[in-house]
């Protein structure tokens, strides 16, 4: 059983569209991350959700909105996608204060 | 938030130790120690964390300086399969809300 789960793995699009990455975790955990990894491999922090109220939110452009249906879900949406959002997407999940899992990722190519 | 300093790259031979540094020199009392990798084509993965001691567990060693400046991870039998990115992350109080990722050591291991 995949503990953090992604869909779709792979996901190429044109700019201008809208488009939503689903993430959801099997591990009872309160706290669930976006994580964004670019062309040069930074790792970087987007959101952190802890029982569905948003707690982390990283200077993101708007066009993301992070939703969060219950404490084992916790989706990205992207509007008027751009070049510049092609990138690997990582969900992510943890109890406060523990070791973080992570999804094995989305890739986002827009064309 | 303190920073970790680490080399671009190592090079192992399978069955051999590896021992991959970090240095972080201005760590704080409250700061933990984490170190995570990620394989190629997949999401991070815990490895260990520790506060002052040295630490094992089934995956690796951390072994800690005394006054806390430095940490090295230590593979006890290199695998092809520890071939990855290694990512040395300090955290504060323990708290993993937020990973901050830096450019991590690449481990290629040769056969």
């Amino acid at each position: 059983d995949t503990a953090v789960s992604q869909t779709p793995k792979y996901l190429v699009t044109q700019m201008g569209n809208d488009k939503s990455i689903k993430c959801e975790q099997n591990l009872g955990h309160d706290t669930m991350y976006w994580y964004k990894q670019d062309s040069k491999k930074f790792l970087k922090i987007m959101f952190s959700y802890n029982n569905k109220e948003l707690i982390i939110n990283e200077t993101v452009p708007n066009r993301f909105s992070p939703k969060s249906p219950d404490k084992a879900h916790l989706n990205l949406h992207i509007n008027s996608l751009e070049l510049g959002d092609s990138a690997v997407y990582f969900c992510a999940s943890s109890l406060v204060r523990n070791t973080i899992y992570f999804g094995e990722g989305s890739w986002l190519t827009v064309v | 938030d303190a920073k970790t300093t680490q080399p671009n790259s190592m090079e192992s031979n399978e069955e051999e130790p590896v021992h991959l540094p970090c240095n972080h020199s201005t760590i704080s009392g409250t700061d933990y120690i984490h170190w995570y990798r990620q394989l190629p084509s997949q999401g991070p993965e815990y490895v260990i964390h520790g506060l002052t001691s040295n630490v094992n567990n089934r995956m690796a060693s951390l072994a800690i300086a005394e006054d806390r400046k430095s940490s090295t991870l230590i593979l006890h039998r290199a695998t092809l399969r520890d071939a990855a990115v290694y990512y040395c992350i300090l955290t504060q109080g323990g708290a993993t809300n937020k990973l901050i990722f830096g450019t991590g050591t690449l481990l290629a291991v040769q056969p």
